[in-house]
């Protein structure tokens, strides 16, 4: 069973408007971390924002916010005022349990902004 | 900020040749690393687990007398595509953790693109 679903392969957004990337998880673990990355045409990944199973609040790191509904086991990432540098790949992942286990992503959804 | 670097980034070679990658973490000690491969316009797949002084954890249906890894020191990681094939050629991407807390996010190396002929 696929762990992080991504159902949108492909995003068109106009510059300055707010967009939502969609995420859900499926994991039995208690203990668990999200996490959003992005990789640009050259390739690398960028970390952009966690969340921990634990976390009350929903995280935010300056534009990036992710909506953490933990009963409906999503995990969305939300861009407020997207940019035109906001075009790439965005990933999902999560790593079940804590330290240094492995992480698992999702299949991705490439986000273009429009001038 | 935590760095990770991967080397070489792109390498172009004959059929049956075996290629080393290089990832090292260059401002912290990570006793564990991850190897990715992605092929194009897909996503990131977990090929295995480096183990700093240990053997390397794979992930189902990945070769591992293929895909030699080893994590010689703290800071070191490597990966060898044993004589090389066509179907090998994709983006091999590697990853470290900096430190034990759950938050702690994994850094990635800048990738190596490897096309072999």
């Amino acid at each position: 069973a696929q762990k992080i679903t991504q159902t949108q392969p492909g995003m068109f957004v106009q510059e300055k408007e707010a967009v939502t990337l969609d995420c859900t998880y499926d994991t039995s673990d208690q203990s668990y971390g999200l996490f959003w990355y992005k990789q640009p045409s050259s390739g690398e990944m960028i970390f952009l924002i966690y969340q921990g199973s634990y976390d009350e609040q929903n995280a935010t790191e300056g534009r990036y916010s992710l909506n953490f509904q933990k009963a409906r086991k999503s995990a969305n990432l939300v861009i407020s005022a997207s940019q035109l540098g906001d075009s790439a790949m965005y990933f999902c992942a999560m790593r079940e349990g804590m330290g240094a286990s492995k992480i698992i992503f999702g299949s991705g959804t490439r986000l273009s902004i429009r001038p | 900020g935590a760095v990770v670097s991967q080397h070489p980034s792109w390498v172009i070679c004959k059929s049956g040749t075996s290629v080393k990658i290089e990832c090292r973490s260059l401002d912290f000690q990570a006793t564990t690393m991850f190897w990715y491969r992605q092929f194009p316009k897909q996503s990131l797949m977990l090929m295995a687990t480096s183990n700093e002084g240990s053997k390397a954890t794979y992930e189902q249906g990945v070769e591992k007398d293929k895909f030699l890894i080893n994590h010689a020191s703290l800071t070191l990681s490597t990966l060898t595509v044993t004589s090389a094939h066509p179907e090998d050629s994709s983006f091999y991407i590697c990853s470290a953790k900096q430190g034990a807390e759950g938050k702690s996010p994994q850094h990635f190396g800048d990738g190596t693109r490897l096309s072999i002929l």
